[in-house]
C-alpha cells in the first residue's frame, strides 16, 4: 500500500536552480495539494488540486508552479529556487476535503 | 478570515500524568475538524476527525472532543511513545484544503 509517495527525499539547490518536487498517490483521489512546513509557521498550503487539470493556488503560491495531468501525479516546480524557499515539502491527497487527508513522508529542500 | 490556534506550544509530562491539548478555530460553518500527529522527520499521521459539536472520538489514551469554538485532545496516562507533535486543522471556507495550526509538541518522560 503505497498511499502518497514524495521525491526526492532531500536535495540541495543553489540559488536560481529549478527543480521539480514529485508527488504520486495510488488512492485514486481526486483533491491533492502541496504544503510547506517551517519551524513556528505550521503547515501552509501552497497549491491544490480538485482533479485533472484544475490547479489552484494557495496560501504561498509565489515562486512555485503546479501542473495536474492525471488523477495520481502532481508535481510541484520551484522555477528559480531562493533561500526563502528552504523548507520541508508535503504533497497530500483525499477523496474530497471532508474525509482523512493522507501526507507524504515529506520533501527536504535547502537552497544554498 | 479561517484561523486555527494550538496551545501550549509545548508540554512536558510524566509517564502517566494525563493532561488536554488545546485547538482553538475560526471558520465559517464548520466542515470537519482534524487531529494528526506528526513524528520527526515524517509526514504528519491521521488521527481523528470531528464534525459536529459534542462529538467525541476515542484510540488507545487519546480522546478528541468538539465545541462550537475549540477542540480538545486528551491524552490519559501517557506513555513515552506517545512523544510527538499533535496538529490541528480546519478545512477552509472554501471547501478545499486544510488550515493548520502551529502544533503542540509533546514530550513524556518515564
Amino acid at each position: 500500500n503505497a498511499g502518497v509517495t514524495q521525491t526526492p527525499k532531500f536535495q540541495v539547490l543553489k540559488t536560481g536552480q529549478s527543480m521539480t518536487l514529485q508527488c504520486a498517490q495510488d488512492m485514486n483521489h481526486e483533491y491533492m495539494s502541496w504544503y510547506r512546513q517551517d519551524p513556528g509557521m505550521g503547515l501552509r498550503l501552497i497549491h491544490y488540486s480538485v482533479g485533472a487539470g484544475i490547479t489552484d493556488q494557495g496560501e504561498v503560491p509565489n515562486g512555485y508552479n503546479v501542473s495536474r495531468s492525471t488523477t495520481e501525479d502532481f508535481p510541484l516546480r520551484l522555477l528559480s529556487a531562493a533561500p526563502s524557499q528552504t523548507s520541508v515539502y508535503f504533497c497530500a491527497s483525499t477523496r474530497d476535503p471532508g474525509n482523512t487527508i493522507y501526507f507524504g513522508e515529506g520533501s527536504w529542500l535547502t537552497v544554498v | 478570515e479561517d484561523q486555527v490556534t494550538q496551545s501550549p506550544e509545548a508540554l512536558r509530562l510524566q509517564e502517566g500524568e494525563s493532561s488536554s491539548l488545546n485547538c482553538s478555530y475560526t471558520v465559517s460553518g464548520l466542515r470537519g475538524l482534524f487531529w494528526y500527529r506528526q513524528d520527526p522527520g515524517k509526514g504528519p499521521e491521521f488521527l481523528f476527525t470531528l464534525y459536529s459539536a459534542g462529538e467525541e472520538k476515542e484510540k488507545e489514551r487519546l480522546k478528541a472532543t468538539l465545541t462550537k469554538k475549540e477542540s480538545f485532545l486528551h491524552i490519559t496516562a501517557p506513555k513515552p511513545e506517545d512523544s510527538a507533535t499533535y496538529l490541528c486543522a480546519v478545512i477552509n471556507q472554501a471547501g478545499t484544503a486544510l488550515i493548520f495550526g502551529k502544533g503542540t509538541t509533546l514530550s513524556v518522560s518515564s
